[in-house]
């Protein structure tokens, strides 16, 4: 399966704690987005890359939160001192711009947080 | 912050009956896609209509847009019971690259 893929699967961890969630994106897509997804909400956009420029940040993402792409090709995203508030799916998704067709996104299968 | 809702927010059919759920949004848009989401995982892309288009199908799959009214719609026909899913609408604005989605509409699809 070459979908995108998304490492942990599911992270506990006590509160204070730092978390790193990894996503590896459909090989040749460059675009790569992170939404984060609460119970019974729809996911809301959280940041994107393309190649490895971080292009475009939501105010959700605050200065707990980081995100990276160093290579354009894996993310890594970073919750320094999680609050319970953080507990959510982390989703990744990735997609090709290339010019014509650069709107389709595909999704990962999420990273489940749940902070104690 | 969610950009639309959906209508309704939850549905419970019969196998082989049709299902409707509408989504509304509030700003102009590039296009707007469909996602369904199996409980507690990733979201798989089911369509996506363009801002120019009117109307789209993909098997039993036929999705309207209303850009005057700013809404859309997702029929599924001859339902199944493996349709049993969330359903969400999200927006992709133009100028921009994220998309914006939509609260779903959980779908229940008994045998």
């Amino acid at each position: 399966d070459t979908g995108v893929s998304q490492d942990p699967r599911h992270k506990i961890t006590k509160r204070g704690q730092n978390v790193t969630f990894r996503c590896d994106p459909i090989s040749e897509h460059n675009r790569l987005y992170w939404y984060r997804q609460t119970l019974g909400q729809g996911p809301e956009f959280l940041t994107y890359f393309q190649n490895e420029a971080q292009l475009e940040k939501s105010r959700l993402l605050s200065d707990r939160f980081s995100a990276e792409r160093p290579k354009g090709s894996f993310s890594t995203l970073e919750i320094q001192r999680t609050e319970q508030g953080d507990s959510a799916m982390y989703l990744c998704a990735s997609s090709l711009a290339s010019g014509r067709s650069t709107d389709t996104q595909y999704f990962g299968p999420g990273t489940r947080l749940t902070v104690l | 912050s969610q950009q639309g809702e959906e209508d309704p927010q939850a549905l419970s059919i019969q196998e082989g009956e049709n299902a409707t759920m509408n989504c509304s949004y509030k700003t102009s848009i590039n296009n707007l896609q469909w996602y369904r989401q199996n409980s507690g995982r990733g979201l798989v892309h089911l369509i996506l209509i363009r801002s120019n288009e009117r109307e789209k199908h993909s098997g039993r799959l036929r999705v309207t847009l209303d850009t005057s009214k700013k809404s859309s719609s997702l029929l599924i026909t001859a339902s199944r019971a493996a349709d049993t899913a969330s359903y969400f609408c999200a927006t992709m604005n133009t100028g921009f690259q994220k998309l914006v989605f939509g609260t779903g509409t959980r779908l229940l699809v008994s045998p």
